[in-house]
């Protein structure tokens, strides 16, 4: 079974400061990763997903999230965060038997920005 | 491209009573979704369509629960006799399958469920 562990309910940090949001999971098989991010009163956006290739991935906001294959882990950073970047993030990963492509998420991370 | 779209937005039931949501995914998705969260929850998966075909359910969808998908198009989930654990925010996403488990899935804005 497959399972995603967000270390931390909520990251305070002051604008402009960067910041990380750290995601483990833990599967036997191989997995694509996700970042979801939800605004307050929105329904879930892709912010950025690693399929192969490069551990590196970017997102158009400026997050940016590396899949580190020996560490289980896919943490998210911004090297200067914006106020409008307050919302909450969940880290998925899609990986099961078949081909359902079922997502299993982590319990999300509350990023507030503060000015 | 008008997004995945859930009717309606809220619910407030009281115990015992049916309920039914709506989902609309994006048009031509062949895949669809249902995930339910609750308050400090990521989403949890409760079921998988495959166009009609109800391809995969979660041991969460108790025997209370139903969905469907007539003609691979929208989806209804009925909750039968309502109990206050169902309370919740259930999300519908879509997307479109391209042979891997990659695909990006897009999410509707879901319906909030209050049972009394």
């Amino acid at each position: 079974a497959q399972s995603v562990t967000q270390l931390d309910s909520q990251v305070p940090v002051f604008e402009e400061a960067p910041v990380e949001l750290r995601c483990n999971y833990s599967s036997s098989v191989s997995v694509y990763l996700f970042w979801y991010v939800q605004y307050p009163n929105q329904g879930l956006q892709l912010l950025l997903k690693y399929l192969s290739g490069s551990t590196l991935v970017e997102s158009i906001n400026g997050f940016e999230a590396e899949f580190n294959k020996s560490q289980t882990s896919f943490h998210l950073r911004k090297p200067s965060v914006h106020i409008s970047d307050t919302a909450e993030y969940f880290c998925a990963v899609s990986a099961g038997t078949g081909n359902t492509g079922k997502l299993i998420f982590g319990q999300g991370t509350t990023l507030q920005v503060k000015p | 491209d008008t997004g995945v779209s859930q009717n309606p937005r809220h619910k407030i039931t009281k115990r015992g009573q049916n309920v039914t949501f709506r989902c609309d995914p994006i048009s031509e998705h062949n895949r669809l979704y249902w995930y339910r969260q609750t308050l400090g929850q990521g989403p949890e998966f409760l079921t998988y369509f495959q166009n009609e075909a109800q391809l995969e359910k979660s041991r969460l969808l108790s025997d209370r629960f139903s969905a469907e998908r007539p003609k691979g198009s929208f989806s209804t989930l009925e909750i039968q006799r309502t109990e206050q654990g169902d309370s919740a925010m259930y999300l519908c996403a879509s997307s479109l399958a391209a042979g891997g488990l990659g695909d990006t899935q897009y999410f509707g804005p879901g319906t909030r469920l209050t049972v009394l």
